[in-house]
């Protein structure tokens, strides 16, 4: 079985600085690995995955993530955030075709909440 | 193009009533999923769907609930004899192959007096 922590259900910062939002996975076997973004009222869109590869993963927005897996880490950061970028971040993890299908596993989410 | 559409966008029932919540995935998307998101319980899986193969229904909360796929596009997920923790926003996601990005529709926010 899998699954995903997000040890931050709320992350406050100002405008203009960085965030990072955490997620830690465990699974027995190799994983893909997804950050969604849903904005109030509506459904979850993808930020980037983590398929195979390159471990630094650059998604929309300018948000990118890294996947360690010595660590079995895939932090979500942005350099520079915007009041528009407040929303509820989920981190979520599949077995991909070793699973049986891609069936998403899900942290509890972290509400970034940007401030000016 | 079109994305992932669910309706209706809200429902409110009365316990022990039947509701039937549709999905229509994105044209030509073979991969068919159902999530719940709920306060007490986060975002789970319910159950998946992958062309004519036999659905995983692994994340089916009860024998209350059921979902079938009519001709690989629309899918119904049926909740039988409602209950109030059955209360959650219902999700649905297709994605072109079982590898691929899962495109999620807005949900529809069911609601149990």
């Amino acid at each position: 079985a899998q699954s995903v922590t997000q040890l931050d259900s709320q992350v406050p910062v100002f405008e203009e600085a960085p965030v990072e939002l955490r997620c830690n996975y465990s699974s027995s076997v190799s994983v893909y690995l997804f950050w969604y973004v849903q904005y109030p009222n509506q459904g979850l869109q993808l930020l980037l995955k983590y398929l195979s590869g390159s471990t630094l993963v650059k998604g929309i927005n300018g948000f990118e993530a890294e996947f360690n897996k010595s660590q079995t880490s895939f932090h979500l950061r942005k350099p520079s955030v915007h009041i528009s970028d407040t929303a509820e971040y989920f981190c979520a993890v599949s077995e991909g075709l070793t699973g049986g299908g891609n069936k998403l596993t899900f942290g509890t989410g972290t509400q970034l909440k940007v401030e000016l | 193009g079109a994305g992932v559409s669910q309706s209706p966008s809200n429902k409110v029932t009365e316990k022990g009533k039947d509701v039937e919540l549709r999905c229509d995935p994105i044209s030509g998307h073979t991969a068919l999923y159902w999530y719940r998101q709920s306060l007490g319980q986060g975002l789970e899986f319910l159950i998946y769907f992958q062309g004519n193969s036999a659905p995983d229904k692994s994340g089916l909360p009860s024998d209350r609930f059921s979902a079938e796929r009519t001709g690989g596009s629309v899918s119904t997920l049926t909740i039988q004899r409602t209950q109030q923790e059955d209360s959650a926003v219902y999700l649905c996601a297709s994605s072109s192959r079982i590898e691929d990005t899962q495109y999620f529709g807005p949900g529809t926010r069911l609601t149990v007096l």
